[in-house]
């Protein structure tokens, strides 16, 4: 099955600067690169996502890119705030093959003052 | 997103206890999942749903039962609780994306069990 390594576990970063978030996935029939963040006691909820005919993402501050080669993929955040601090998981699945996410372990994020 | 919700939101039970997780949808996504997420392992698939009444294991199934006789209800049963089950639970819906190519998984408020 598929497996999701995800680095780094705890990141933290000065309010204004670059977070980078990395992960490297095993199937490469997978398709399909979502990114979830969950704040403290809340659920996780999709930030952006990728798919695998697409190379690079951007969604106003946030952006994915994906090589498909290397099987890796990675969130970048610019201009970080304080309220961009939470856990951020990737994952991948195959579209039409279940559907089912795997996820990453978690990069827990402290945006810094 | 008030379109999932999962009940009840905290559980304490006894091992040896069955219990189930109750878990509606509103939007008749195709697909729903069960995952639990404990410290230093993310979210983990326990059981997935494509359609009513067909269901098939996730990476941690072991312990746990699942039914979808309604398309819009998935519950889990733990059978026997140990303590080992003691975890946050997640239910998440998400469309097929034959048609609409949009497979965003939805997930719940999420489900705190205490295993004593």
């Amino acid at each position: 099955g598929e497996n999701v390594e995800q680095h780094p576990s705890t990141l933290s970063v000065q309010e204004g600067d670059s977070a980078v978030i990395k992960c490297t996935y095993s199937d490469s029939a997978s398709n399909y690169f979502p990114w979830y963040k969950q704040e403290l006691g809340k659920r996780p909820q999709l930030i952006i996502d990728i798919r695998s005919n697409v190379g690079e993402k951007k969604d106003q501050r946030i952006a994915v890119t994906l090589n498909k080669t290397a099987k890796h993929f990675s969130l970048h955040i610019t201009e970080t705030q304080p309220e961009d601090s939470a856990v951020y998981f990737c994952a991948a699945s195959l579209t039409g093959g279940g559907n089912k996410l795997t996820f990453g372990t978690g990069t827990q994020l402290k945006v810094e003052l | 997103d008030a379109g999932i919700t999962q009940s009840p939101r905290y559980k304490i039970t006894e091992t040896g206890r069955q219990v189930t997780l109750m878990c509606h949808q509103t939007w008749s996504h195709s697909y729903m999942f069960w995952y639990r997420q404990d410290l230093g392992h993310g979210l983990r698939l326990i059981y997935y749903s494509a359609a009513a009444d067909i269901t098939d294991k996730g990476e941690v199934p072991d312990g746990y039962v699942v039914s979808r006789s309604k398309t819009e209800n998935f519950p889990l049963t733990l059978e026997s609780a140990t303590r080992s089950q003691t975890s946050v639970y997640f239910c998440a819906s998400s469309d097929s994306g034959r048609i609409s190519l949009n497979t965003e998984a939805f997930f719940g408020q999420g489900t705190r069990l205490t295993v004593v």
